[in-house]
């Protein structure tokens, strides 16, 4: 079954631009039936989806980060990688990648299946 | 946005009891509603989906119900590895929206 890993560093510079990787094993990247997703989590907020992207690289993003996201996806390598750019201090939280479905009969999205573990970013000088 | 209103912010029953978690939505969702449990350190699971389809390999005492803006997640018997964070999200409109989150803990 998929499995996803989040990788990139766990501290970024205020204004620097924030680089984490989801490495995709267990099942392939081209997959038609997933969109690859990140999500974070700010300390003591809900959760927030950021934007996903297809194997095509068809993205979509939240409204609130459009301007500073961007979400790039290597079929070769099997993985998908978010950039978010001039972060700042309520950039802080743990950012997840997670997989979300489709229920095909409905054309309707299914839920965020499966998730890595998720990795914590701190933004701090 | 849809705004996600999850009730209570926590809870705290003994084994065997039923538990009952409530999410509403600014804005009618239909039932495209799904609800997720997170143990600490780990990422969230998928329980639930379209508000009451049970995702596999979760077990039977997880239940949900709802349509419109309320929407309701049950455990009928709370064991000790329900222990968690749940929370729903809405996935009729983006940008895709989540609740606080309800921490159930045993008495």
């Amino acid at each position: 079954q998929v499995q996803l890993r989040e990788s990139g560093p766990g501290l970024v510079k205020p204004s620097q631009t924030l680089s984490l990787t989801c490495t995709v094993s267990g099942g392939s990247i081209n997959n038609s039936d997933y969109y690859w997703n990140w999500i974070r989590q700010p300390p003591g907020k809900a959760l927030e989806w950021i934007g996903y992207i297809f194997h095509s690289g068809i993205t979509f993003s939240n409204p609130s980060l459009k301007s500073r996201v961007t979400i790039s996806v290597d079929t070769s390598e099997n993985h998908f990688s978010l950039k978010l750019a001039s972060v700042t201090a309520a950039d802080t939280g743990v950012y997840y990648c997670a997989t979300m479905g489709i229920l095909a009969a409905e054309g309707r999205w299914r839920g965020f299946d499966p998730w890595g573990q998720g990795t914590l970013v701190t933004v701090s000088s | 946005d849809v705004q996600m209103t999850q009730s209570p912010s926590s809870v705290s029953a003994s084994v065997g009891d039923r538990v009952t978690i409530t999410c509403r939505t600014s804005q009618g969702v239909d039932r495209w509603l799904a609800w997720y449990q997170q143990k600490p350190g780990k990422g969230p699971r998928l329980l639930v989906y379209a508000s009451s389809s049970l995702q596999s390999g979760v077990p039977s005492r997880f239940g949900g119900s709802g349509s419109g803006t309320d929407f309701t997640l049950t455990i009928s018997s709370l064991q000790p590895e329900d222990c968690a964070i749940y929370f729903c999200q809405q996935t009729h409109s983006f940008p895709w929206t989540f609740g606080q989150g309800t921490k159930v803990e045993i008495k």
